[in-house]
């Protein structure tokens, strides 16, 4: 079993809705989240950053971490064809080297 | 810009060939980091380092090597010993504390002739 399980989708949408995204994990130790979005063959961009557990809000994103169920989400709130992208879980303990443990990633389709 | 450089951006392999990506950073990070993509998978730590002159192995280092003569730049060579090279090639950096974000280049694909 891998350490952070996350739906490969793909997750389609029609433009304005909210995109629902989750990861799963199973190291306790994990104290700082991220979400990354990738387009195809370019380098992931760092979207949401949130240390333990809680919720974090920068414009259309919310990030949620609920560290005792080992569960964290993303929404993308007034979706946009722009918005279709690859998205990259991650999460770090924080030790020496700031190793990052990434899920396979969500593809989402935003159609106009 | 600030900003991580990685070319080339295609590279291909021929049988028993070494060949070396490159990646320069003008971020002023001290850490330096080398992952590989396979298609639908997540990315997998090959090596890193938080110091010039010094680096440790990732997860999947067998058939992969790494040098850091300076603070800007961090090449990876994948050499013949490693058997399935072809992947989407990612370098990243970030300061040394703990929990630091990790910023990332624009990648390298590597295809096998």
């Amino acid at each position: 079993q891998k350490e952070v399980e996350q739906d490969p989708g793909p997750l389609s949408v029609p433009e304005g809705a909210i995109v629902s995204l989750n990861c799963t994990y199973s190291n306790s130790a994990f104290q700082y989240f991220m979400w990354y979005r990738q387009y195809s063959r370019k380098g992931p961009e760092l979207l949401m950053y949130t240390y333990s557990s809680g919720n974090k809000e920068d414009g259309r994103f919310t990030a949620q971490v609920d560290k005792s169920s080992k569960y964290i989400s993303l929404f993308i709130r007034d979706s946009q064809p722009s918005d279709s992208a690859t998205y990259l879980c991650a999460m770090s303990a924080g030790a020496a080297g700031n190793k990052l443990t990434f899920g396979g990633g969500t593809r989402v389709l935003v159609k106009p | 810009d600030g900003g991580i450089t990685q070319s080339p951006k295609y590279l291909f392999r021929k049988e028993g060939q070494n060949v070396t990506l490159s990646c320069e950073q003008n971020l002023n990070h001290d850490a330096m980091y080398w992952y590989r993509q396979d298609p639908g998978q997540g990315l997998r730590l090959i090596y890193y380092s938080q110091i010039v002159n010094d680096f440790q192995k990732g997860d999947i280092a067998e058939g992969y090597s790494v040098s850091r003569e300076k603070k800007e730049s961090f090449p990876l060579t994948v050499t013949s010993a490693q058997k399935n090279p072809t992947a989407f090639y990612l370098c990243a950096s970030s300061n040394t504390g703990v929990g630091e974000k990790l910023f990332f280049g624009s990648g390298t694909q590597l295809s096998v002739l």
